[in-house]
């Protein structure tokens, strides 16, 4: 079954120091996506970062980065120098593919993170 | 400015009512997308399009109905089927249909009374 996992309900880190939020998918299938977006209290989901399951290298889109670990089927976030702005709900997400029907995106459980100043 | 509309942003409904929320979006993207969130947990897929005229059955259909007769336009219908519709709602879109990275509109907040 394809699934996206995210282990860490809520996490806390200090303001300027980096911090990595996991997620750990299942899928059989050779071609997919990973992503992940943040959450604000507001509501609104904002992109942050994606990796393809054929890239050679991870991710990067400035303080985030995702550590893409094919043989764990893992893709983890990191956030270098966190920021106050940085709490939010993260979430994973794996695109699947649907014979015939493009695709859709699946979502893990979300973390919450914290930033303290 | 390009993006997605929803509209309410909240709505209250009685028992027994139907509901219909607004998603319009001048992307020009050809798919589009509802969740469902529920507190302290992640998104669920209710139902998608890929094209005009055309829909699929996410994981969660029952009690939902949605129509996708122009391309700006996929308004999603909370029947009273749905046992438990109180939720927030996200609409979404994406450009093709194996293109991943999903637009996101602010949402609609829904409670039943």
């Amino acid at each position: 079954a394809q699934k996206i996992t995210q282990t860490q309900p809520g996490m806390f880190v200090q303001e300027k120091e980096a911090v990595t939020l996991d997620c750990t998918y299942d899928t059989s299938d050779p071609s997919y996506g990973l992503f992940w977006y943040k959450q604000p209290s507001s509501g609104e989901m904002i992109f942050l970062i994606y990796q393809g399951s054929y890239d050679q290298q991870n991710a990067t889109e400035g303080r985030y980065s995702l550590n893409f670990q094919k043989a764990r089927k893992s893709a983890n976030l990191v956030i270098s120098a966190s920021q106050l702005g940085d709490s939010a709900m993260y979430f994973c997400a794996m695109r699947v593919a649907i014979y015939n029907q493009g695709g859709k995106l699946i979502f893990g459980q979300g973390t919450e993170l914290s930033v303290k100043p | 400015d390009g993006g997605i509309t929803q509209s309410p942003k909240y709505l209250f409904r009685k028992e027994g009512q139907n509901v219909t929320l607004s998603c319009e979006q001048n992307l020009n993207h050809d798919a589009m997308y509802w969740y469902r969130q529920d507190p302290g947990q992640g998104l669920r897929l209710i139902y998608y399009s890929q094209i005009v005229n055309d829909f699929q059955k996410g994981d969660i259909a029952e009690g939902y109905s949605v129509s996708r007769e122009k391309k700006e336009s996929f308004p999603l219908t909370v029947t009273s089927a749905q046992k438990n519709p109180t939720a927030f709602y996200l609409c979404a879109s994406s450009i093709g249909r194996q293109t991943g990275e999903l637009f996101f509109g602010e949402g609609s907040r829904l409670t039943v009374l």
